[in-house]
């Protein structure tokens, strides 16, 4: 299972919004509303911030929402600060029963 | 408090074998479906592959690379999820995290993450 495509970095500044996409096949995003995305800061584990394609953790601020059309995934980040700057991978489900994740996008906040 | 807490990690030789295990807490564990995810230096994240919980019957799932070399197995009388690794490669170098799957937050979100254990596979 190949991994799915995200871009290698994306950037912004504090106040503004930026979306991370995540582009698989119909065999994973497209097939499934499994679609997770993880939010990891240097050295740290990472944290499941959207999972189900748009819904939130207990906990997880409101700034963070999830979409997807047909076989592309897409991470929302509005009201950038300077904690979000971070690594963020998304997932999903595969029609053989794996798991897939993206190779990870990193945002900077400028 | 839910805890997962890795152990096993550690320096091998490549050709050799290595057993990781995940202690759990704080949860049903029988319940859970529990997975490995591993990530190599300055690398992403990778999914090795998980065990399904009492609900799923308790079987395994190996992503390919991992299939014929890496066995995920669960003994729920001590709460304890296990990775047995052989024939390790140099590419298996890297943090493997041990990770609860879609107990609160819906199938296949990955909830909850352990600290980690870190392989390190060199001559």
């Amino acid at each position: 299972q190949s991994a799915l495509t995200q871009p290698a970095s994306v950037s912004g500044s504090p106040g503004q919004s930026i979306t991370v996409s995540c582009t698989g096949t119909s065999s994973d995003i497209g097939g499934y509303n499994y679609v997770s995305w993880y939010q990891q800061h240097p050295g740290k584990v990472p944290k499941l911030i959207i999972y189900a394609v748009s819904n939130r953790p207990s906990g997880v601020s409101n700034r963070f929402s999830g979409s997807k059309a047909g076989n592309t995934a897409s991470l929302t980040i509005s009201g950038l600060q300077a904690e979000d700057e971070a690594d963020y991978y998304c997932s999903s489900y595969t029609s053989n029963t794996n798991l897939v994740f993206g190779g990870g996008t990193k945002l900077t906040v400028l | 408090e839910v805890q997962l807490v890795e152990s096993g990690g550690g320096l091998v030789k490549p050709g050799e074998s290595l057993r990781l295990s995940c202690a759990a807490s704080g949860f049903i564990f029988s319940n859970a479906w529990m997975t490995w995810v591993r990530q190599a230096p300055g690398k992403g994240l990778e999914w090795v592959g998980r065990v399904k919980g009492a609900s799923g019957g308790g079987t395994p799932d190996h992503a390919a690379p991992a299939q014929g070399r890496f066995t995920i197995s669960r003994d729920d009388s001590t709460n304890t999820l296990h990775l047995q690794m052989s024939s390790l490669e140099t590419e298996d170098t890297g943090v493997y995290y041990c990770v609860r799957e879609g107990y609160n937050y819906g199938h296949h979100a990955l909830e909850i993450w352990g600290q980690g254990a870190t392989v390190t596979v060199s001559s």
